[in-house]
């Protein structure tokens, strides 16, 4: 099972949206709505922002959002903050065989 | 608040076992999968394996053969061993609670993570 794809970096001025895909296959991302995102600082612990696609954990920045479409999850930051650099995974589950498979990863960087 | 906490040896010798043990606090392990995912140095996240608070386990099938997970549920424990360790198992290991459902990756809580070393 290969990692699901993600652009290596995506960067934005403050206050701009950005959006970062996480294109995966028809027996993963494309089949089941269960994508979650994670976003982490260097040297810290991820943090789920995300999970089942678009929906947020309580405490998460409605600025962040996710959606889907076909084999392609994205995370859409809006009104972008310098706090919001730092390095975003996406993950999915793969089916009953390989269960958990993450993104590549993307380093978002405030202009 | 749940915290996760990984403990273990910092240093493991290429061909021996790495073993961790994640002590929960602030909350019950029952009812939850937990799982194991690892960092190498400077790259992304794998996910190694999960135990459920039962006892049954599901791991990566790339690393199926050289792992073992196991819970003890009086002491609030989750444990992990991966067997003939080459360079390559060098990673940040982070501890972390999953959903109550086999097949959702929800994330929640995360170790601070403990960095393992192979080499001799």
């Amino acid at each position: 099972q290969s990692a699901l794809t993600q652009p290596a970096s995506v960067s934005g001025s403050p206050g701009q949206s950005i959006t970062i895909s996480c294109t995966g296959t028809s027996s993963d991302v494309g089949y089941y709505n269960l994508v979650s995102w994670y976003q982490q600082h260097p040297g810290k612990a991820p943090k789920l922002m995300i999970f089942e696609v678009s929906e947020r954990p309580s405490g998460v920045s409605n600025r962040f959002s996710g959606a889907k479409s076909g084999n392609t999850a994205s995370l859409t930051i809006s009104g972008l903050q310098a706090e919001d650099e730092a390095d975003y995974y996406c993950c999915s589950y793969a089916g009953i065989s390989t269960i958990y498979v993450f993104g590549t990863g993307t380093k978002v960087t405030v202009l | 608040q749940v915290q996760l906490q990984e403990s273990g040896p910092g240093l493991v010798k290429p061909s021996e076992t790495l073993s961790l043990t994640c002590t929960v606090s602030g909350g019950s392990i029952s009812n939850y999968y937990w799982s194991w995912i690892r960092q190498p140095p400077e790259k992304g996240l794998e996910w190694i394996g999960f135990v459920y608070y039962s006892g049954s386990t599901t791991y990566n099938p790339s690393l199926k053969t050289r792992v073992t997970m196991s819970v003890d549920t009086s002491r609030n424990q989750f444990s992990l061993n991966l067997y003939s360790v080459t360079a390559a198992d060098t990673a940040v290991y982070h501890c972390v609670r999953g959903a109550t459902t086999l097949i959702n990756p929800f994330f929640d809580y995360w170790g601070q993570g403990t960095l393992v070393t192979v080499s001799s």
